[in-house]
């Protein structure tokens, strides 16, 4: 059982490129989100999904797109890459969104350059 | 909106001693779920505990418990009989109709 799985694990961008991160969860959780984190700051919510075909706005939705075709997959794109934009990303899944928690990936760590 | 706030950055204890970390929240629901996280350096992110708003009593796994007070709005994490691999990052959060909300994370170090 995989879990909460990410790809990449790392990758350094050019300013102004853009990437896709991906996020693949086989316990058929209906929620997913996408986080960053940096220094200081704690975990803050990007965008997230209350299922197949559905996406909103978290805290810093800025320079962020996200798609979620597949109810297993969530996509976090990046369209034009930012120095800001530096940070870990964490994918997480949820059965509802509150009593069990989320089930996190174990990051992405990207630099922008 | 939802905030939780961790008032301590960092701290450090000898191992086997017990440590207390802090964590307040602020919400006006009275439905909700409280949790700490561990994040050791691998970065992969932990349950800890979990503990439900409407329960009085307070959660514990193994050398894990909460001190929940819920007038106060306080949700603090006790770790006894620590050790070496307890060190890491703990983030409180707190999940009601808006999602998780995390505090900004208190750095445990545990010392030989």
């Amino acid at each position: 059982n995989a879990g909460v799985t990410q790809t990449p694990k790392f990758r350094v961008l050019k300013t102004g490129q853009s990437m896709t991160l991906l996020c693949a969860q086989d316990m058929n959780h209906e929620y997913m989100y996408w986080y960053r984190q940096d220094p200081g700051m704690g975990l803050r919510l990007i965008h997230y999904s209350v299922g197949e075909g559905t996406t909103a706005k978290g805290e810093v939705p800025d320079g962020y797109n996200v798609s979620r075709l597949k109810k297993q997959n969530f996509l976090l794109g990046l369209e034009s890459a930012a120095p800001s934009q530096t940070s870990v990303y964490f994918c997480a899944s949820s059965y509802s969104t509150q009593y069990y928690g989320y089930t996190f990936g174990s990051g992405t760590r990207l630099t922008v350059v | 909106a939802q905030t939780v706030t961790q008032s301590q950055p960092e701290m450090s204890v000898q191992e086997a001693e017990t440590v207390t970390l802090s964590c307040t929240y602020d919400t006006s629901e009275n439905n909700y779920y409280l949790f700490w996280y561990k994040q050791p350096p691998s970065r992969q992110m932990i349950l800890v505990i979990r503990q439900e708003a409407y329960k009085q009593q307070n959660a514990t796994e193994n050398r894990f418990s909460v001190n929940f007070q819920k007038a106060a709005k306080s949700f603090s994490l006790k770790i006894s009989d620590s050790q070496l691999g307890d060190t890491a990052m703990y983030f409180c959060a707190f999940t009601g109709a808006d999602g998780l909300t995390f505090g900004k994370g208190t750095h445990l170090i545990i010392q030989p």
